[in-house]
């Protein structure tokens, strides 16, 4: 059974940083592409970030949304089957859910299948 | 970037009813579109991909259609359990845009 569970959420001070993780079990991560993806209170959805699989051990590709790109990273270690956020510069508009989501297959393009139960990251002074 | 825009923003609907609702994306998508519904306090969860295919498990009463610009779902016959927030998302390329989302109630 597929299973995404997030953590490292929590209240953080505007300008601080935060690494969320995220556990995979049922699949390999390195094996399918791996998005976070946001929801502010009350608001949509917002994908955040992308990071691809590494089909027969050949590289990978990032991308960001332009609200992120230059302050958040998004890796995996695949032998701990997990994928982070590194959140840094985080702002009051970062405030959201975040969920940990797997794609459909390997590459970038694809319908999100799995998602995680998410994990609310507050930014407040 | 690609904006997908969703109509209408809310809907009420009587059980029963057959319940549209449209996704245009600014620019041609082929069929790289896919539909997901949101409970409240839940996590939204994949009903549709390829404009038109059903998950797995997904309720037959659910379908899509459209290509290039225009996309539709439907549900054939509004149930009780249907009420939840629906969207749409592009793939066919980075930024991976969301709609903004579709909240069905029951009348």
């Amino acid at each position: 059974e597929v299973q995404l569970v997030e953590s490292g959420g929590g209240l953080e001070q505007p300008g601080g940083s935060r690494r969320l993780s995220c556990a995979a079990s049922g699949f390999t991560v390195s094996n399918y592409a791996m998005n976070w993806v946001r929801q502010a209170p009350g608001k949509g959805l917002e994908w955040v970030s992308i990071i691809s699989g590494s089909a027969y051990g050949i590289g990978y590709s990032t991308y960001y949304a332009d609200s992120v790109r230059g302050r958040f990273t998004i890796s995996r270690d695949n032998s701990k089957n997990t994928l982070y956020l590194q959140m840094n510069s985080l702002r009051a508009e970062d405030t959201a859910v975040y969920y940990c989501v797997r794609g459909y297959a390997s590459g970038s393009y694809n319908p999100l299948d799995y998602w995680g139960q998410g994990i609310l990251v507050t930014v407040s002074s | 970037d690609i904006q997908m825009t969703q109509s209408p923003s809310s809907l009420s609907a009587s059980v029963g009813d057959r319940v549209t609702i449209t996704c245009r994306a600014s620019q041609g998508i082929s069929n790289n579109l896919a539909w997901y519904q949101q409970k409240p306090g839940k996590a939204p969860k994949l009903l549709i991909y390829g404009a038109f295919t059903l998950q797995s498990g997904v309720p037959s009463r659910f379908s899509g259609s459209g290509s290039g610009t225009d996309f539709t779902l439907t549900i054939s016959s509004l149930q009780p359990e249907d009420v939840a927030t629906y969207y749409c998302q592009k793939y066919n390329s980075d930024p991976l845009t969301f709609g903004g989302g579709t909240k069905v109630e029951i009348k």
